[in-house]
């Protein structure tokens, strides 16, 4: 059991340059996000996946496209890297409980754009 | 829209004694859920405690407690006994379980002097 998981660790990409951030979990989660964390700032939602299937914006959605493969895996593409995305990429899958809801968080994919 | 205000970026306690970490957040809602979580250096984001907006009782989790004011729109969080490892940043978060949406506070960085 992996939980949730990131690919990759660290990317470097030039402005205008396109790639797609991975995330998969394995804990059977119905719900899926995908957050950016810059520096002093706490994490933003970028877009979510209530279930496999549905996508919505977050807060901060602009530049970016998401798609839900299926139940286990939520990718996160930008089309033309701008430097205003580098950031600290965070996925997580969360799941109701009994005492309302547990996010599990992936380890984080650290993206700079030149 | 919700928003979660972290006035503390930076606070520091000796070992052993006690801290409180501020949080407020606004929202138009009368049912939500409320969490606080620690970031260490490795990045990982760690579940602390979690508050449901209906239950009047405050939550804790053995060291940790909160003081929870619904009508302040008020969440602190309590470390009692502070130990070494208990060296982040805290973000508060509120989730809307309506549309899914979450928001994180800016960060409380805190230092724990030996």
């Amino acid at each position: 059991n992996a939980g949730v998981t990131q690919t990759p660790k660290f990317q470097v990409l030039k402005t205008g340059q396109s790639m797609t951030l991975q995330c998969a979990q394995d804990m059977n989660h119905n719900s899926m996000y995908w957050y950016r964390q810059d520096p002093g700032m706490g994490l933003r939602l970028i877009y979510y996946s209530a279930s496999e299937g549905t996508t919505d914006k977050g807060e901060v959605p602009n530049g970016y496209n998401v798609s839900r493969l299926n139940k286990r895996e939520f990718s996160l593409r930008l089309e033309s890297a701008a430097p205003s995305q580098t950031s600290v990429y965070f996925c997580a899958s969360v799941i109701p409980t009994g005492r309302g809801y547990e996010q599990y968080f992936g380890p984080g994919t650290r993206l700079t754009v030149t | 829209a919700q928003t979660v205000t972290q006035s503390q970026p930076e606070m520091s306690v000796q070992e052993a004694e006690t801290v409180t970490l501020s949080c407020t957040y606004d929202t138009s809602e009368s049912d939500y859920y409320l969490f606080w979580y620690k970031q260490p250096p490795s990045r990982q984001m760690i579940l602390v405690i979690r508050q449901e907006a209906y239950k009047q009782q405050n939550a804790t989790e053995n060291r940790f407690s909160v003081n929870f004011q619904k009508a302040a729109k008020s969440f602190s969080l309590k470390i009692s006994d502070s130990q070494l490892g208990d060296a982040a940043m805290y973000f508060c978060a509120y989730r809307n379980p309506y549309n899914n949406d979450m928001r994180f506070g800016a960060g409380t960085r805190l230092t724990v002097k030996p």
